[in-house]
């Protein structure tokens, strides 16, 4: 059975801080990845995806994640993060396009002003 | 353009009571999956709904039970609520004829409390 395993369950950094957030899956086959966002109060919406092509996956607000095949991780990363990203982010994972979707535990981020 | 929409935002019931949840999909969109995240965990995917049918089934029970209607709104049945129902139920929608590279849009969710 697929799974998402992240790293950190709880980040604190200092704004302009360069953040990298973990995540590895199991499945051997060919998947799909996501990170979602969390911000305070509102809905869980996209940050990026990936689905073919280039590894290297540019998202909204500045980030970007890289799929690394041979090592089954999907890294989140920001070179400077601003308090506006204090939010929780979930990796995730699906085998297709109508498959559901597999979640990682969440990060929380909390970024000091 | 009216996003995921779902009602109602929160919800108290007792132990062994039944629940109703619903949820309108974005326009345009004809997939409905749902989602049960429970405190500090993440999203966890309960079913979906496809053509008024149940597409796919994740590891719930059957008190979890759902519905598609013909304008692809969808409702999602929980029966005999236990304390551990307790969390926040998320609905995702989608369209299925789009490209190979689609998005499941989350709706604000519906925060049930089982007491």
């Amino acid at each position: 059975a697929q799974s998402v395993s992240q790293h950190n369950h709880h980040v604190i950094l200092s704004e302009a801080a360069s953040l990298e957030l973990g995540c590895n899956y199991s499945y051997g086959g060919t998947v799909n990845l996501f990170w979602y966002v969390q911000y305070p109060g509102q809905h869980l919406q996209l940050l990026l995806k990936y689905f073919s092509g280039d590894p290297l996956v540019k998202g909204i607000k500045g980030f970007e994640a890289e799929f690394i095949k041979s090592k089954f991780s999907f890294n989140l990363r920001k070179p400077s993060v601003q308090w506006s990203d204090t939010a929780e982010y979930f990796c995730a994972v699906n085998e297709g396009r109508d498959d559901k979707i597999i979640f990682g535990k969440g990060t929380r981020l909390h970024i000091l002003p | 353009d009216a996003g995921v929409t779902q009602s109602p935002t929160h919800l108290i019931k007792t132990r062994g009571q039944q629940v109703t949840l619903r949820c309108s999909p974005k326009s345009g969109h004809d997939t409905v999956s749902w989602y049960q995240q429970a405190l500090g965990q993440g999203p966890q995917f309960i079913f979906q709904y496809y053509e008024e049918e149940e597409r796919q089934r994740g590891n719930f029970p059957d008190r979890f039970s759902g519905h598609q209607f013909p304008n692809y709104s969808s409702e999602l049945n929980v029966n005999a609520l236990l304390l551990g129902d307790s969390a926040l139920y998320l609905c995702a929608s989608s369209w299925t004829t789009s490209g190979a590279e689609y998005e499941q849009y989350f709706g604000p969710g519906t925060r049930l409390t089982v007491t």
